[in-house]
């Protein structure tokens, strides 16, 4: 299988403090996205980066992309109870295939 | 307009019968996708569109029936479902090198 794996699986926080999640892929990619998903909708795109591209801010949110170790992560910073969701990595290999990750499982506590 | 439209948002379909799901966008993407994604579970791929040509099918079986009648439009067609596959359906659209645009999804229940 070329999903990614992500940890940890579920981070429960208190409203204010920044939260971590981590991704792990094993193919070459173009990009590396980040999604959102409140419980049983559909996925919000957060934030792309491309596989030439170390970090990239976008509000509140930080990602971070290592291409020699397959590896990203997502930082939230002050987290709020409306972050609580499941987050998602996608990589984007060829032919517009995007795989997504395991998935982190992020509760705020207000 | 740049939501992707997913219809019914619920479903409820016996073994035997014949039903689609439909997928809407008009924000000019020319790929398209359908996933499956089950309780807990990452989305996982099942065709993908581009330019109104399938350009994967990642092994689904023929029970699932994907169409494009045009740049706009996916549909999923199903027949002779099993309780298996009760699932979220998931469509989504991009342009080539930005985020992907998901729809809202199908609660498919198979009964």
């Amino acid at each position: 299988s070329q999903q990614g794996e992500e940890d940890p699986q579920a981070l429960s926080i208190q409203e204010g403090e920044n939260a971590t999640m981590n991704c792990s892929y094993k193919t070459s990619i173009n990009n590396l996205q980040w999604y959102r998903q409140n419980s049983g909708r559909g996925l919000v795109h957060l934030i792309l980066i491309r596989s030439n591209e170390r970090e990239k801010h976008s509000g509140r949110l930080r990602v971070t992309l290592d291409t020699s170790k397959k590896s990203s992560s997502l930082l939230i910073t002050a987290s709020r109870a409306a972050d609580t969701a499941s987050y998602f990595c996608a990589t984007v290999g060829g032919y517009q295939k995007v795989t997504f990750g395991t998935g982190t499982k992020l509760q705020v506590i207000p | 307009d740049t939501e992707v439209t997913q219809t019914p948002k619920h479903l409820v379909m016996g073994m035997t019968n014949k039903k689609s799901l439909k997928c809407e966008q008009h924000m000019g993407h020319r790929a398209m996708y359908w996933y499956k994604q089950k309780a807990k579970k990452p989305p996982e791929l099942m065709f993908v569109y581009s330019y109104e040509k399938l350009s994967i099918n990642e092994s689904v079986p023929s029970r699932f029936s994907p169409e494009c009648p045009n740049s706009s439009l996916l549909n999923l067609h199903l027949h002779a479902l099993q309780p298996e596959d009760s699932a979220l359906y998931l469509c989504a659209s991009s342009q080539e090198g930005f985020g992907y645009t998901f729809g809202s999804g199908t609660r498919l229940t198979v009964v």
